[in-house]
């Protein structure tokens, strides 16, 4: 089955402590992207990579991290958790064609930073 | 980079009611996407348009592309309780979205 797998879908953790949360697609798909998720504020892009390798900020990267060392994985890793980054977080991916460019999301990680 | 606008943020409808809402870019676009996001899920694509006037219909669901290339509209047609969400547009590319409106039906 196509899909984009997020782990974990819920996560509790303290200002200050590491955490990496993992995404990984099986469509083969060059395209790859994180968002965060807050009440009136819709989707908004923290980083993405159109291939193996290439990363770029999107609107909201401070205080976040990412990596793209294979295709099928794009990791988020936020070096020192503030309560400010409590949201909801979505991966996605697609293709870069031209005319299809639609974006498969993942299930959402609900983070909270006490 | 391009912003989008997405209005209204939010509509209170009863049951069997038609929506009509809009997306509006700083852009000119190729392609106009609008998804769907159920609650405590990932928003899924409802309609793609690829061509400046197209419109596009899915069911209830009606999406048009603004002649212009910077505006799209979607409409949905007597409305049921699963039409509750939030829908998002989106502009080619970039995988930028708008900032959603959504949706409360009323039964």
């Amino acid at each position: 089955e196509a899909q984009v797998t997020q782990n974990p879908r819920y996560l509790i953790t303290v200002t200050g402590k590491k955490l990496t949360v993992t995404c990984s697609q099986n469509m083969n798909h060059e395209y790859m992207s994180w968002y965060r998720q807050d009440p009136g504020l819709g989707l908004r892009q923290i980083y993405y990579s159109m291939n193996v390798e290439v990363t770029d900020k999107g609107d909201v990267p401070e205080g976040y991290k990412v990596s793209r060392k294979e295709k099928r994985n794009f990791p988020l890793i936020l070096e020192s958790p503030s309560p400010n980054q409590t949201s909801l977080y979505f991966c996605a991916s697609g293709n870069q064609g031209l005319m299809n460019t639609e974006a498969f999301f993942g299930q959402g990680t609900r983070l909270t930073v006490v | 980079g391009q912003q989008l606008n997405q209005s209204p943020q939010s509509m209170f409808i009863q049951e069997g009611e038609d929506v009509s809402m809009n997306c509006t870019s700083s852009s000119i676009f190729n392609t106009w996407l609008w998804y769907k996001q159920d609650p405590g899920e990932g928003p899924v694509l409802l309609i793609a348009l690829y061509k400046a006037g197209e419109l596009t219909s899915n069911g209830r669901l009606t999406a048009q592309f603004g002649i212009t290339r910077k505006d799209s509209f979607l409409n949905i047609s007597a409305s049921i309780p699963s039409d509750v969400g939030i829908y998002f547009c989106a502009g080619q590319n970039d995988m930028r979205f708008g900032a959603g409106t959504r949706l409360t039906v009323k039964p």
